[in-house]
């Protein structure tokens, strides 16, 4: 079984902070997303990573893929209190392509 | 579209009850999956169906059944709820390229008394 562990579990900081949470594996993925999750509601995509060593930018949002395929990290500069939320990296393997293994999340507040 | 949408929203049953919850989806996607949510577990695979007609096991499907009888909706079912079934339940839907990129439904929190 595929796991994906994200640290911290919980994150508090001040509105303007700079921020970076992980997720790690011991497996190889062929691809892995993060989506972010608001209270009441469902995971939203926010990004796709594909190819090892691989950095996307959604505005103040940097995610990284790690080289080996096996970790990423996602890093926000800026924080601003709409980015509060829980944030959840989720890898699809080479052999079970139907299914995605998701990790226990970072709960993020943002503090103004 | 209206995407992913799960009914109902909320639902408090009592051990033994039974109950459905219905998904559906206006973006003909091929998969579909319901998931369960619990505090400290993250997202945890129920069942999933890569296709009308079609259904397979997730990681934790004991105590509960589906049926895909049409592409646009997927349905969970509990023949007879368990106090350990209280969770928050989300279905997705995705297409199968270029990265089984999925979208949620907003959820359905059940209680089981």
């Amino acid at each position: 079984t595929q796991l994906l562990e994200q640290s911290p579990q919980f994150l508090s900081i001040q509105e303007g902070e700079n921020l970076t949470v992980y997720c790690n594996s011991s497996s190889v993925f062929s691809s892995l997303q993060w989506y972010r999750q608001e209270p009441g509601e469902g995971p939203v995509l926010l990004v796709t990573v594909v190819t090892g060593g691989e950095v996307k930018k959604l505005k103040r949002l940097t995610f990284q893929f790690g080289d080996a395929r096996k970790d990423s990290s996602l890093h926000i500069t800026a924080a601003q209190p709409g980015d509060t939320g829980l944030y959840l990296c989720a890898g699809r393997s080479w052999a079970g392509s139907y299914q995605l293994t998701f990790g226990k999340g970072t709960k993020l507040s943002v503090i103004p | 579209n209206a995407g992913v949408t799960q009914t109902p929203k909320f639902r408090v049953l009592k051990t033994g009850q039974s109950m459905t919850l219905l998904c559906a989806q206006d973006m003909n996607h091929e998969y579909m999956y319901w998931y369960r949510q619990d505090p400290g577990m993250g997202l945890r695979l129920i069942h999933y169906s890569v296709g009308e007609g079609t259904t397979a096991k997730g990681e934790v499907p004991d105590g509960y059944n589906v049926s895909r009888l049409k592409k646009q909706n997927f349905l969970l079912g509990l023949e007879s709820a368990a106090p350990s079934q209280t969770s928050v339940y989300f279905c997705a839907s995705t297409l199968p390229r270029p990265n089984y990129e999925q979208y949620f439904g907003p959820g359905t929190r059940l209680t089981v008394t």
